[in-house]
């Protein structure tokens, strides 16, 4: 059964400083791995999607990694700004024998950037 | 492409009434997936269907709670006799495959009362 860790459980950090959020996962057989942004009271929107044959993307102030062999990935917000505060998610699919997969979501890392 | 779209958006009912919730995906995707967000917690799988299939729904509570995506409309989400636990926000994703990824829809929060 995959689980999705996410550290940590919520960050507070002043408005300009780089940070890197953590995503963990115990069964390395995926696709690839999903970046996602919630605002309090809103659906999810997709930040990031990373392929498992793929070490990084970036998009903009955003980089994501993978490390599919140790079951790992990190988002990195550079110059973070008030704007960027939400709940960041990520989540994985199960390589299974069909061509979909559900998706399992990590608990998130809820992120203040105070001005 | 409007994306992934759910109505209604809120969504309010008393103990014991059916409550419907619609998700039309994205043009072209044929794979929909439901997830439930219960206040405080995270996203938990539902469903998983494809055009008049249900392909996984081992995440659906056994009773009151069913799933459809016809060959022609949106999926639908049905929720009988609803009781104050079922109080939630229920998300809809659809994807073309999971090798491009999932597109959310914007949510239908559902209040019991």
């Amino acid at each position: 059964k995959q689980e999705v860790t996410q550290i940590p459980a919520a960050l507070s950090v002043p408005e300009g400083e780089n940070l890197v959020l953590n995503c963990s996962f115990t069964d390395s057989a995926i696709y690839n791995l999903q970046w996602f942004r919630q605002d309090p009271g809103k659906g999810l929107t997709s930040l990031l999607l990373i392929q498992s044959s793929q070490r990084e993307q970036t998009s903009g102030r955003l980089n994501a990694s993978l490390d599919k062999s140790s079951g790992r990935s990190t988002l990195y917000i550079a110059a973070s700004q008030p704007g960027d505060s939400a709940t960041y998610l990520c989540a994985v699919p199960r390589r299974g024998e069909t061509s979909g997969s559900r998706l399992t979501f990590g608990e998130g890392t809820q992120l203040t950037v105070n001005p | 492409n409007a994306g992934v779209m759910q109505n209604p958006r809120h969504l309010v009912r008393r103990r014991g009434q059916e409550a419907r919730l619609r998700c039309s995906p994205m043009k072209g995707h044929s794979h929909v997936y439901w997830y439930r967000q219960l206040p405080e917690e995270g996203l938990k799988f539902m469903v998983y269907l494809q055009k008049e299939n249900i392909i996984d729904e081992s995440g659906m509570p056994k009773e009151r709670f069913s799933a459809e995506f016809p060959k022609e409309g949106p999926s639908i989400l049905r929720i009988q006799q609803v009781v104050r636990g079922d109080s939630a926000a229920y998300f809809c994703a659809s994807s073309l495959t999971p090798n491009y990824g999932y597109t959310f829809g914007s949510g239908t929060r559902l209040t019991v009362v």
